[in-house]
């Protein structure tokens, strides 16, 4: 699986957008853009994934770059309960895939008042 | 959404002993489950992949008989931390999926293990 890279950490104004960008030059063409958030000391939470069309869902927005290199995701309305460790993950769906998701280190997003 | 969860949620034990965690899918039936380990201020790591009936395939560096892994239903697995030892301690979590949804993978609430 392709490997993503995220800024370590980023802050946002409580009812702003947040933006959370994260790269991933060498993803293939057969590997999705995943993202998880955690807080503190409670498991991963899903919250979107896409090939490569924008994708939006009750929680957040997902914009792929055309060359998908690199995408972002938007939270549009962020609130101090959104303080937490987002990660961008890249992997291959179908058939022989196991399934396992491999974290990187993720960005700390801090919402503040 | 589908549901993870842990037993227990914290857990203290003295060096030596050992020490099982439960991880269950309460409203669905996990075909895969994983097992990963956090320690303070870092990632996840992924330790190891079980398939309901099989043995666990797990990840390079982890022990496999240190670490062991049972997924014996589609709704349980276990992790048996043997003769821990307080390296050992961590913030254990584990996830599950089922067959028919390559998409999502859903996260119990985690275990926090301290040895001392």
């Amino acid at each position: 699986d392709a490997k993503t890279t995220q800024p370590p950490s980023m802050d946002c104004a409580e009812g702003r957008a947040a933006n959370l960008p994260c790269n991933h030059s060498t993803i293939s063409g057969n590997e999705y853009v995943y993202w998880y958030r955690q807080i503190h000391s409670q498991g991963p939470q899903y919250i979107i994934h896409g090939l490569k069309n924008n994708e939006t869902n009750e929680m957040a927005s997902l914009i792929i770059t055309e060359d998908r290199k690199s995408s972002t995701l938007i939270l549009p309305h962020a609130t101090l309960r959104d303080t937490a460790v987002y990660y961008c993950i890249v992997r291959v769906h179908g058939s022989g895939n196991t399934g396992k998701l491999i974290f990187g280190q993720g960005t700390t997003l801090q919402v503040k008042p | 959404g589908a549901v993870v969860s842990q037993h227990p949620s914290w857990v203290i034990c003295k060096s030596g002993t050992s020490v099982k965690i439960e991880c269950r899918s309460l409203d669905f039936q996990a075909t895969t489950m994983f097992w990963y380990r956090q320690f303070p201020k870092q990632s996840l790591m992924l330790m190891a992949t079980s398939n309901e009936g099989s043995k666990a395939t797990y990840e390079q560096g982890v022990e496999k008989d240190k670490f062991l892994i049972n997924h014996a239903s589609l709704t349980l697995s276990t992790l048996t931390v043997t003769s821990a030892h307080p390296e050992d301690s961590s913030f254990y979590i584990c996830s599950a999926r089922w067959a028919g949804n390559s998409y999502e993978q859903y996260f119990g609430p985690g275990t926090r293990l301290t040895v001392t």
